[in-house]
């Protein structure tokens, strides 16, 4: 069955860095987009990136521009999100979900706190 | 950005009566490919969402009958009938046709 395990989430300081992983089983990870979404008490569901299948198209909303970076390894199954420049307001917990027909797919999600 | 207007908020039911609800965005969601992608979601306290509908009307494997979505361009509609317990939670609208993808506020379901 598909399956979608994030990790590496956990308390940073602002302006430090992260990354996310997302790992796939139970399907042909090089055949689909990926979405990272992240939500917060406050603010609901917000999308965050997309990368196409085999990693050549990258979407970004714009709040993370410039400081995130979407990223795959189509040999190990994993979805990456590199998070730099972090600050209070990114964080939530952060989901990878498939982009099948509609995102059919979700993993059950990681914390990240910004905190100093 | 396109803002997706969810309505109820709030929206509470009795059991086996039916719920609706409403989705509405600014601007057309059709895409350039004919398709229009707008999908809803569930989430229940503790859980990731989960799909229920994708391109207004379909059902995801395993989702009841119960649900149906409907609509077109900017205007969409969520309707559960027969609501059971495990329906409690909050819905979603959200669009994939136009960067950013984006998120109604949600709707919370109450027996």
């Amino acid at each position: 069955q598909v399956q979608l395990v994030e990790s590496g989430g956990g308390v940073v300081q602002p302006g430090r860095s992260l990354r996310l992983s997302c790992a796939a089983s139970g399907f042909i990870f090089s055949s689909y987009a990926m979405n990272w979404v992240r939500q917060t008490p406050g603010k609901g569901l917000e999308w965050v990136a997309i990368i196409s299948y085999d990693g050549s198209n990258k979407y970004y909303t714009d709040s993370v521009r410039g400081r995130f970076t979407i990223s795959r390894d189509n040999f190990r199954n994993t979805l990456y999100l590199q998070m730099d420049s972090l600050r209070v307001e990114d964080s939530a917990t952060y989901y990878c979900a498939r982009r099948g027909e509609g995102w059919d797919y979700w993993g059950q999600g990681t914390l990240v706190t910004v905190s100093s | 950005d396109v803002v997706m207007t969810q309505t109820p908020l709030s929206l509470p039911v009795t059991l086996g009566q039916s719920a609706s609800i409403s989705c509405r965005s600014p601007q057309s969601l059709v895409h350039s490919d004919g398709n229009t992608y707008l999908s809803w979601l569930h989430q229940r306290p503790g859980q990731p969402p989960r799909l229920l509908i994708y391109k207004i009307s379909n059902r995801f494997s395993g989702v009841p009958d119960r649900f149906t979505g409907s609509g077109a361009e900017t205007d969409f509609t969520l309707k559960i009938s027969r609501v059971e317990a495990e329906d409690v939670g909050v819905y979603y609208c959200m669009q994939a046709a136009l960067f950013p993808h984006t998120f109604g506020q949600g709707t919370k379901l109450e027996i």
